[in-house]
């Protein structure tokens, strides 16, 4: 059973363009986790959100956790080429508990 | 310092062989997870190995089995492989536990012909 849904799973944009990919479920986790792989390389940790309503911020990118802790949202800001990679949610329910990843969303930005 | 560090880097085996991976975590890292990214599936949690000992498992049959070395290596294998066993197998380290920071190899792609 996939718990984590991300939406959309392909997107494909313009250099310079916005975008926001969303990570959502039914269940509450104690944290969320954005990851970014690379073809060829093992996913890579860009931000956990812990707190319910929370926004961080990581130069272009944008990351907020839901108030009721079951969703989240990645906003890019004038994506570039580099952007390019396959975006992954992943949460914990509690501590204990391995990782589990949505299937991910498949970021193309061409110049 | 080296990162997670995953062997071979692609294996290739013929259905009902039994294939063997290998992981070496950062160093400092005792915890080792094994997930399985198969086309279309996203990652799918296998094994979680913290101080040797199986801290979780995911839902996946007993073929798929593994062990944590005193050294806080681990190897994962696969008995019976089946063609739909084929997936870039990747294993991922952390602090004690801290699921929440999760640092990944580079993965073994894994062909059952």
């Amino acid at each position: 059973t996939q718990l984590l849904e991300q939406s959309p799973q392909f997107l494909s944009i313009q250099e310079g363009e916005n975008l926001t990919v969303y990570c959502n479920s039914s269940s509450v986790f104690s944290s969320l986790q954005w990851y970014r792989q690379e073809p060829g390389e093992g996913p890579v940790l860009l931000v956990t959100v812990v707190t319910g309503g929370e926004v961080k911020k990581l130069k272009r990118l944008t990351f907020q956790f839901g108030d009721a802790r079951k969703d989240s949202s990645l906003h890019i800001t004038a994506a570039q080429p580099g952007d390019t990679g396959l975006y992954l949610c992943a949460g914990s329910h509690q501590a204990g508990t391995a990782l589990i990843f949505g299937k991910g969303t498949t970021l193309s930005v061409s110049s | 310092e080296a990162g997670v560090t995953q062997s071979p880097t692609h294996l290739i085996k013929t259905r009902g062989q039994q294939a063997t991976l290998r992981c070496s975590p950062i160093s400092g890292h005792t915890s080792v997870y094994w997930y399985q990214q198969a086309l279309g599936l996203g990652l799918q949690f296998l094994l979680w190995y913290d101080e040797g000992e199986e801290r979780n498992r995911g839902n996946f049959p007993p073929r798929f089995s593994g062990r944590q070395f005193p050294n806080y290596s681990s190897e994962l294998n696969v008995n019976a492989l089946e063609l739909e066993d084929s997936a870039l197998y990747l294993c991922a380290s952390s602090r004690q536990g801290a699921v929440e920071k999760l640092f990944f190899g580079s993965g073994t792609q894994l062909s059952v012909l």
